[in-house]
This record gives C-alpha cells, sequence and structure tokens, in this order.
C-alpha cells in the first residue's frame, strides 16, 4: 500500500525557534500533500494544500509567514513551524494524495504525525 | 463549503457487543464518504470509503458503513467489537472536483470495555 513518513515525530523546541517537519511519500509520486493540525481529543483542522512546483494553498486563519510550506518535490513536503509559540505545540499530520490515474480517486494517506512541543 | 457531524464524542461498549457511530454531513455537491481510525499518538489510518456504486462498504476487520443520500448520512457499524477497536474514530467528505480537501467530523472516542 502507499505509505507515508514524517519526521521527526516529536520535537520539543524553545519559543522564538524554528521548527520543520518533513513529510514523504515512500512508494509513490503525490503532486497533492496536505497539512493539518490536531490539538488533543479534537478533530483534524486542514492547514494548508501544498502542490509539488507552486505555492501552497492556505486555509482561512491559517498564517502563511508562520507556517511555511516547501513541496520541491514528488516525494517530499516540508512544513516550517518559524518563531514557534506555546500555541504552536500541538500533533501535525500530513497526507499525499495518491495520482488520480492510480484509480484510487479522492483517497488520501496520512502520516503518523509529529508532537511539537514549544516551551 | 460542507460538513460534518458525529453525533457522539465517546462511545463506551463492552467487547462483543454491537457498535453503530453516528456520522451526517452537509454539501451542495456530491460527496466521497470516508471513515479513519486513529489510535494514540499515531496518524489516521482508512478504514472505509465511498466512492459511487453500492451504498453498503465493508472492511476487512469487520466494519461495515451505509451511505444515504436522503438522510445525508455514512454510518459506520460492527456487531462485534474486540478490544483493539478500542480508537478515535473520524469521518470524513470530500467534494468531488474541489481537490479532495477532506473536512472531518469532531471524532468518536470508542472505548471498549472487557
Amino acid at each position: 500500500g502507499a505509505v507515508v513518513s514524517q519526521h521527526p515525530s516529536r520535537v520539543i523546541c524553545k519559543s522564538g525557534t524554528s521548527v520543520k517537519i518533513e513529510c514523504r511519500s515512500l512508494d509513490f509520486q503525490a503532486t497533492t500533500m496536505f497539512w493539518y493540525r490536531q490539538f488533543p481529543k479534537q478533530s483534524l483542522m486542514l492547514m494548508a494544500t501544498s502542490n509539488e512546483g507552486s505555492k501552497a494553498t492556505y486555509e482561512q486563519g491559517v498564517e502563511k509567514d508562520k507556517f511555511l510550506i516547501n513541496h520541491a518535490s514528488l516525494t517530499l513536503s516540508t512544513l516550517t513551524v518559524t518563531s514557534a509559540h506555546p500555541e504552536d505545540s500541538s500533533f501535525y499530520i500530513c497526507s499525499a494524495r495518491v495520482p488520480i490515474t492510480s484509480g484510487k480517486t479522492g483517497e488520501q494517506f496520512f502520516g503518523p504525525g509529529t508532537r511539537l512541543t514549544v516551551l | 463549503a460542507q460538513s460534518v457531524t458525529q453525533l457522539d464524542s465517546q462511545v463506551p461498549v463492552f467487547e462483543e457487543a454491537p457498535v453503530e457511530l453516528r456520522c451526517n454531513y452537509s454539501s451542495s455537491v456530491s460527496v466521497y464518504l470516508f471513515w479513519y481510525v486513529q489510535y494514540p499518538n499515531q496518524g489516521l489510518q482508512l478504514l472505509l470509503k465511498y466512492l459511487s456504486g453500492s451504498t453498503l462498504v465493508e472492511s476487512i476487520n469487520g466494519f461495515e458503513a451505509e451511505f444515504n443520500k436522503s438522510q445525508t448520512s455514512f454510518h459506520l457499524r460492527k456487531p462485534s467489537v474486540h478490544i483493539s477497536d478500542t480508537a478515535e474514530y473520524f469521518c470524513a467528505v470530500s467534494e468531488k472536483a474541489a481537490g479532495n480537501k477532506l473536512t472531518f467530523g469532531g471524532g468518536t472516542r470508542v472505548l471498549v470495555k472487557p
């Protein structure tokens, strides 16, 4: 099946520093990846849609200058949380959409998530 | 815009008993429907999906869900749960022509008791 990895799985940083999270599709090429945020005991909220070779599309209320997304290749998207603050502490999950030509229209495969704690 | 409502935030159930998780959605266009399961501190795993065709879809581990267009529902059921089914379950929809962005419900926490 399609496998998506995230690195790191857990990160603790000081307030004011920047943190980069990687999302990789291991056995397929993903032209589109998605970044979600999940607070404890809550649902996933879509932050942005990342398209390979173009600028990410951010959801309303998400600061694009704070959450930098780069999708430089068909297997890698990165989310950088800049000048992180304690309120940015959350579980960040990425997903990758399989190509429409694969016959699995609409299906996203999720990474295992990255738990960010900002002190 | 679309929205998803999971009516139950928590469902305690005894082992080997049946369980039903309710999901209702609203959308002005045709949608794809999904159920995902999340175990503690893990990402989401696809449980089952409805894209088209038969309105009753089944997973390999005994779950099934039925798409009801008139009631805009996609309830998830399992006739007999195991302890290992303890997890968070999310219903999600995506519009067929909107880049496949998923909108998630609030989640239902299933706690299977021995």
